[in-house]
């Protein structure tokens, strides 16, 4: 069964300090992958999407990129954080294009 | 411009009860629909889905409605549990336009009490 896993599950940074968040999926190949934020009392925001690797989508421009170096990893950057980068982190995968399915998701908390 | 709305931001719902979640979308060419469910600190999790080719689609408690004429579908869960309190998500996807994305409702806040 596939399985999906991110890292850290808390962080706080201050501000102006990089950033990395981790995302790797089990037991599946090719993926699609992506990275969404939920801010507080709000909606799933969809900051990026990648169909292989090396294959980024930006969905919003803003302080963050994001990367593909493997298959079934996913990355999550940020040279300096800003205070408006805190919230909920999310990595999610699918294949054909239909449900994704979610990790256990990342507080980031910048101060 | 929200494409998928669901216009009640929180919902009551006594135990037992049913529990009736509303979704309305603005774009024809959505093929696909689907709702999640998300607790607190935790990721969504994948409820039940339903394609524009149905009306409706059944999972134990969880029935899902498919309006296509009123671009509108709901969620229904009989009983409600205490246990189904959380936010729920709809989402849909274009099959005209990106199909490796969702479109995502805000969410709505359901409280089952007990």
């Amino acid at each position: 069964s596939q399985t999906i896993h991110q890292w850290p599950a808390t962080l706080v940074q201050p501000v102006g300090s990089p950033l990395s968040l981790e995302c790797t999926v089990e037991g599946t190949s090719n993926p699609n992958l992506y990275w969404y934020r939920q801010a507080a009392g709000r909606g799933l925001q969809l900051l990026f999407y990648s169909v292989g690797i090396g294959q980024i989508s930006s969905e919003v421009p803003q302080n963050l990129s994001a990367s593909r170096p493997q298959d079934r990893q996913f990355i999550l950057s940020s040279k300096k954080l800003l205070l408006s980068d805190s919230g909920f982190y999310l990595c999610a995968w699918s294949v054909v294009g239909y449900e994704q399915y979610f990790g256990p998701g990342t507080r980031l908390t910048v101060t | 411009d929200q494409q998928v709305k669901q216009n009640s931001p929180s919902l009551s719902v006594q135990e037992g009860r049913i529990s009736i979640l509303n979704c309305d979308y603005t774009n024809s060419m959505f093929d696909y629909f689907l709702w999640y469910k998300k607790y607190p600190a935790e990721g969504p999790t994948f409820l039940i889905s339903i394609s524009s080719i149905k009306d409706k689609n059944e999972d134990g408690r969880f029935t899902v409605f498919l309006n296509k004429s009123a671009k509108h579908l709901s969620l229904h869960i009989v009983p409600s549990q205490p246990g189904d309190s959380a936010v729920y998500f709809c989402a849909a996807r274009d099959y005209a336009g990106n199909n490796r994305k969702l479109i995502w409702g805000l969410g709505t806040s359901l409280a089952v009490n007990p």
